[in-house]
Protein backbone atom coordinates (compact mmCIF):
# COMPACT_ATOMS: atom_id res chain seq x y z
CA UNK A 1 0.00 0.00 0.00
CA UNK A 2 1.10 3.49 -0.76
CA UNK A 3 2.16 6.32 2.09
CA UNK A 4 0.02 8.63 0.41
CA UNK A 5 -2.93 8.21 -2.02
CA UNK A 6 -4.99 10.24 -4.16
CA UNK A 7 -6.99 9.79 -7.27
CA UNK A 8 -5.28 10.66 -10.19
CA UNK A 9 -8.28 12.42 -12.04
CA UNK A 10 -8.57 13.99 -13.95
CA UNK A 11 -11.19 16.02 -12.45
CA UNK A 12 -12.87 18.02 -15.69
CA UNK A 13 -14.60 20.88 -14.19
CA UNK A 14 -15.99 24.39 -15.65
CA UNK A 15 -14.78 27.57 -13.86
CA UNK A 16 -17.33 28.79 -11.15
CA UNK A 17 -17.56 24.61 -10.15
CA UNK A 18 -16.51 23.45 -6.54
CA UNK A 19 -14.14 20.46 -6.65
CA UNK A 20 -13.08 18.08 -3.80
CA UNK A 21 -10.12 15.96 -3.85
CA UNK A 22 -9.72 13.62 -1.11
CA UNK A 23 -6.54 11.59 0.19
CA UNK A 24 -5.39 8.67 2.46
CA UNK A 25 -2.22 8.42 4.27
CA UNK A 26 -1.03 5.23 5.94
CA UNK A 27 1.43 6.22 9.00
CA UNK A 28 -1.29 7.16 12.16
CA UNK A 29 1.75 8.54 13.82
CA UNK A 30 1.97 11.68 10.84
CA UNK A 31 1.07 14.69 12.48
CA UNK A 32 2.01 17.26 9.68
CA UNK A 33 0.19 17.26 6.23
CA UNK A 34 -0.01 19.70 3.49
CA UNK A 35 -1.49 20.47 -0.04
CA UNK A 36 0.37 21.41 -2.86
CA UNK A 37 0.38 22.61 -6.56
CA UNK A 38 2.31 21.72 -9.36
CA UNK A 39 1.87 23.54 -12.56
CA UNK A 40 3.05 21.59 -15.79
CA UNK A 41 6.73 21.31 -15.73
CA UNK A 42 7.22 23.57 -12.79
CA UNK A 43 8.07 22.60 -9.32
CA UNK A 44 5.52 21.95 -6.13
CA UNK A 45 4.67 25.31 -4.29
CA UNK A 46 3.06 25.30 -0.86
CA UNK A 47 -0.57 25.59 -1.11
CA UNK A 48 -1.57 25.10 1.92
CA UNK A 49 -1.17 23.41 5.34
CA UNK A 50 -3.89 20.97 7.35
CA UNK A 51 -4.97 21.51 10.19
CA UNK A 52 -7.09 19.41 12.67
CA UNK A 53 -9.87 22.44 12.88
CA UNK A 54 -9.58 22.43 9.35
CA UNK A 55 -8.31 25.72 7.55
CA UNK A 56 -9.64 28.19 5.13
CA UNK A 57 -7.74 30.51 2.15
CA UNK A 58 -9.92 32.45 0.06
CA UNK A 59 -11.96 29.76 -1.76
CA UNK A 60 -9.73 26.90 -0.24
CA UNK A 61 -10.27 24.66 2.35
CA UNK A 62 -8.60 22.17 3.47
CA UNK A 63 -9.80 19.04 6.44
CA UNK A 64 -8.09 16.16 8.33
CA UNK A 65 -9.71 13.63 9.62
CA UNK A 66 -7.29 11.90 11.97
CA UNK A 67 -9.26 8.94 12.70
CA UNK A 68 -9.94 7.96 9.28
CA UNK A 69 -6.42 9.48 8.32
CA UNK A 70 -8.21 10.75 5.39
CA UNK A 71 -7.25 14.83 4.36
CA UNK A 72 -9.17 16.66 1.92
CA UNK A 73 -9.11 19.78 -0.73
CA UNK A 74 -12.31 21.98 -1.66
CA UNK A 75 -11.72 24.43 -4.34
CA UNK A 76 -14.69 26.64 -4.76
CA UNK A 77 -15.89 28.90 -7.73
CA UNK A 78 -13.00 27.62 -9.80
CA UNK A 79 -10.81 29.67 -12.12
CA UNK A 80 -9.32 28.69 -15.11
CA UNK A 81 -6.07 29.44 -13.24
CA UNK A 82 -6.24 26.83 -10.88
CA UNK A 83 -5.85 24.13 -13.83
CA UNK A 84 -2.67 22.25 -12.36
CA UNK A 85 -1.86 18.98 -9.92
CA UNK A 86 -2.77 19.15 -6.69
CA UNK A 87 -0.51 17.06 -4.42
CA UNK A 88 -1.46 15.94 -0.98
CA UNK A 89 1.93 15.34 1.04
CA UNK A 90 2.17 14.20 4.62
CA UNK A 91 5.51 15.04 6.58
CA UNK A 92 7.64 11.66 7.59
CA UNK A 93 9.13 13.26 11.08
CA UNK A 94 11.80 10.18 11.38
CA UNK A 95 13.22 10.77 8.00
CA UNK A 96 12.95 14.76 7.99
CA UNK A 97 11.01 13.81 4.60
CA UNK A 98 7.74 15.12 2.62
CA UNK A 99 6.26 11.70 1.37
CA UNK A 100 4.22 12.57 -2.04
CA UNK A 101 0.96 11.55 -3.16
CA UNK A 102 1.01 10.57 -7.17
CA UNK A 103 -1.13 14.08 -7.64
CA UNK A 104 -4.70 14.83 -8.68
CA UNK A 105 -5.06 16.53 -12.04
CA UNK A 106 -7.54 19.00 -12.12
CA UNK A 107 -8.31 20.95 -15.69
CA UNK A 108 -11.00 23.78 -15.43
CA UNK A 109 -12.57 24.48 -18.57
CA UNK A 110 -14.28 27.73 -19.72
CA UNK B 1 14.98 37.52 -2.72
CA UNK B 2 16.73 34.90 -5.29
CA UNK B 3 14.63 31.39 -4.42
CA UNK B 4 16.30 28.10 -4.96
CA UNK B 5 18.32 27.68 -7.79
CA UNK B 6 19.12 24.67 -9.13
CA UNK B 7 21.75 23.50 -11.89
CA UNK B 8 21.97 22.48 -14.82
CA UNK B 9 18.24 22.55 -16.02
CA UNK B 10 18.46 20.16 -18.49
CA UNK B 11 21.02 17.57 -18.96
CA UNK B 12 21.24 14.30 -21.27
CA UNK B 13 23.34 11.74 -20.43
CA UNK B 14 24.07 7.55 -21.39
CA UNK B 15 23.94 4.72 -19.71
CA UNK B 16 26.76 4.00 -16.93
CA UNK B 17 27.87 7.87 -16.65
CA UNK B 18 27.70 9.46 -13.99
CA UNK B 19 25.89 12.95 -12.96
CA UNK B 20 26.03 15.84 -10.32
CA UNK B 21 23.74 18.44 -9.84
CA UNK B 22 23.75 21.41 -7.63
CA UNK B 23 21.47 23.03 -5.64
CA UNK B 24 21.72 26.99 -4.01
CA UNK B 25 19.21 27.08 -0.95
CA UNK B 26 17.69 30.51 -0.12
CA UNK B 27 19.64 32.80 1.97
CA UNK B 28 19.76 32.09 5.20
CA UNK B 29 18.41 28.51 5.09
CA UNK B 30 20.36 26.03 6.44
CA UNK B 31 18.62 22.50 5.19
CA UNK B 32 18.49 21.02 1.76
CA UNK B 33 16.13 18.31 0.82
CA UNK B 34 16.67 15.99 -2.49
CA UNK B 35 13.59 14.82 -4.15
CA UNK B 36 13.17 12.55 -7.52
CA UNK B 37 10.05 13.16 -9.53
CA UNK B 38 9.67 10.76 -12.36
CA UNK B 39 6.46 11.48 -14.78
CA UNK B 40 3.28 10.85 -13.55
CA UNK B 41 4.42 10.29 -9.83
CA UNK B 42 4.81 12.81 -6.88
CA UNK B 43 8.26 13.95 -6.16
CA UNK B 44 10.08 11.09 -3.52
CA UNK B 45 12.75 11.98 -0.85
CA UNK B 46 16.22 11.48 -1.59
CA UNK B 47 18.34 12.82 1.19
CA UNK B 48 18.22 15.78 3.25
CA UNK B 49 21.31 17.74 4.94
CA UNK B 50 21.25 20.23 7.83
CA UNK B 51 24.88 21.94 8.37
CA UNK B 52 26.55 19.77 6.38
CA UNK B 53 25.13 16.20 8.00
CA UNK B 54 22.63 13.78 6.20
CA UNK B 55 19.84 13.83 8.68
CA UNK B 56 17.60 11.95 6.59
CA UNK B 57 18.05 9.37 3.50
CA UNK B 58 15.29 7.82 1.28
CA UNK B 59 15.01 4.33 -0.23
CA UNK B 60 17.27 4.92 -2.79
CA UNK B 61 20.38 2.98 -4.06
CA UNK B 62 23.92 3.71 -2.90
CA UNK B 63 24.82 4.97 -6.27
CA UNK B 64 23.34 8.51 -4.90
CA UNK B 65 24.85 10.32 -2.38
CA UNK B 66 24.81 14.11 -1.44
CA UNK B 67 26.62 16.37 0.29
CA UNK B 68 26.10 20.21 1.80
CA UNK B 69 29.32 22.85 1.57
CA UNK B 70 29.79 25.38 4.58
CA UNK B 71 27.74 28.18 2.21
CA UNK B 72 24.93 25.39 2.14
CA UNK B 73 24.51 24.96 -1.25
CA UNK B 74 24.43 21.14 -1.98
CA UNK B 75 25.39 18.60 -4.80
CA UNK B 76 23.71 15.65 -6.03
CA UNK B 77 25.63 12.67 -7.66
CA UNK B 78 24.22 9.81 -9.35
CA UNK B 79 26.39 7.22 -10.48
CA UNK B 80 26.19 4.52 -12.88
CA UNK B 81 22.86 6.18 -14.77
CA UNK B 82 20.34 3.98 -15.53
CA UNK B 83 17.65 4.50 -17.69
CA UNK B 84 15.13 4.73 -14.99
CA UNK B 85 16.85 7.33 -12.48
CA UNK B 86 15.39 9.68 -16.17
CA UNK B 87 13.37 12.30 -13.81
CA UNK B 88 12.93 15.82 -12.52
CA UNK B 89 15.48 16.02 -9.52
CA UNK B 90 14.14 18.54 -6.83
CA UNK B 91 16.23 20.55 -4.15
CA UNK B 92 13.83 22.11 -1.79
CA UNK B 93 15.55 24.29 0.77
CA UNK B 94 14.40 25.01 4.61
CA UNK B 95 15.37 27.30 7.27
CA UNK B 96 16.46 24.84 9.58
CA UNK B 97 17.01 21.66 11.12
CA UNK B 98 13.51 21.49 12.45
CA UNK B 99 11.17 18.96 10.42
CA UNK B 100 8.33 21.01 10.74
CA UNK B 101 10.21 23.71 8.50
CA UNK B 102 8.07 24.44 4.90
CA UNK B 103 10.28 23.38 2.37
CA UNK B 104 10.59 25.44 -0.88
CA UNK B 105 11.36 23.50 -3.78
CA UNK B 106 13.98 24.76 -6.79
CA UNK B 107 12.95 24.84 -10.48
CA UNK B 108 14.54 21.18 -11.09
CA UNK B 109 16.97 19.78 -13.27
CA UNK B 110 15.41 17.58 -15.43
CA UNK B 111 17.90 14.73 -16.59
CA UNK B 112 17.30 12.32 -19.39
CA UNK B 113 19.22 9.09 -19.74
CA UNK B 114 19.95 7.31 -22.83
Amino acid sequence: RKEVEQDPGPFNVPEGATVAFNCTYSNSASQSFFWYRQDCRKEPKLLMSVYSSGNEDGRFTAQLNRASQYISLLIRDSKLSDSATYLCVVLDTGRRALTFGSGTRLQVQP
Amino acid sequence: DAGVTQSPTHLIKTRGQQVTLRCSPISGHKSVSWYQQVLGQGPQFIFQYYEKEERGRGNFPDRFSARQFPNYSSELNVNALLLGDSALYLCASSLGGVSTDTQYFGPGTRLTVL
